[in-house]
């Protein structure tokens, strides 16, 4: 059962442009949404996050867009530059009242290149 | 601050040997938490250790596990290689006061022959 649905799996945008990638989820309980950036040969660099509580959060050229009733958050990528060239993956994991948290489950990623 | 790392970073071992990998979180973090990755599957989460304690498990099968230390660090062992275990494993760590803010090592890559 995939929890976290990410589309589309690649995407190809010209220097300047917006990137949109968009990930679905379906477990209700999942309160705190991150986003990773992987280059090749690295581990997924944490990239900005939302919780359920705001539907907007943006951070230099990123924002992530969050959709309480659709189960749906997105990931904008402003003024896309030639090294934003990677693989980005959504997550989602359920925070624990007393601290801690569930693993964190991952979308399929997209592998996003930004055209010069 | 030093990243997470992780040792070594590419290991090639034969199907029915058993592996093990370790990480070192960044300093002051108590959570370590392991991850699977493969081009079919995905990033999966395998568990996580936090004062020495098993916190959580992901849904692997018991030839997977792992422990830590009292310094924080991690190890993860897989017993019986399987071809299927080939992957890149990744440990992450986190703060005590923000788990969820997870740090990501480079991985290990390991190879079943």
């Amino acid at each position: 059962q995939q929890q976290v649905k990410q589309s589309p799996q690649s995407l190809i945008v010209q220097k300047g442009g917006i990137s949109i990638i968009n990930c679905a989820y379906e477990n209700t309980a999942f309160d705190y949404f991150p986003w990773y950036q992987q280059f090749p040969g690295k581990g997924p660099a944490l990239l900005i996050a939302i919780r359920p509580d705001v539907s907007e959060k943006k951070e230099g050229r990123f924002t992530i867009s969050f959709n309480k009733s659709a189960k749906q958050f997105s990931l904008h990528i402003m003024d896309s530059q030639p090294g934003d060239s990677a693989t980005y993956f959504c997550a989602a994991s359920n925070l624990y009242s007393g601290g801690g948290a569930d693993g964190l489950t991952f979308g399929k990623g997209t592998h996003l290149i930004i055209q010069p | 601050k030093a990243g997470v790392t992780q040792t070594p970073r590419y290991l090639i071992k034969t199907r029915g040997q058993q592996v093990t990998l370790s990480c070192s979180p960044i300093s002051g973090h108590r959570s370590v938490s392991w991850y699977q990755q493969t081009p079919g599957q995905g990033l999966q989460f395998l568990f996580e250790y936090f004062s020495e304690t098993q916190r959580n498990k992901g849904n692997f099968p018991g030839r997977f596990s792992g422990r830590q230390f009292s310094n924080s660090r991690s190890e993860m062992n897989v017993s019986t290689l399987e071809l299927g275990d080939s992957a890149l494993y990744l440990c992450a760590s986190s703060s005590s006061i923000r788990t969820y803010e997870q740090y990501f090592g480079p991985g290990t890559r390991l190879t079943v022959t």
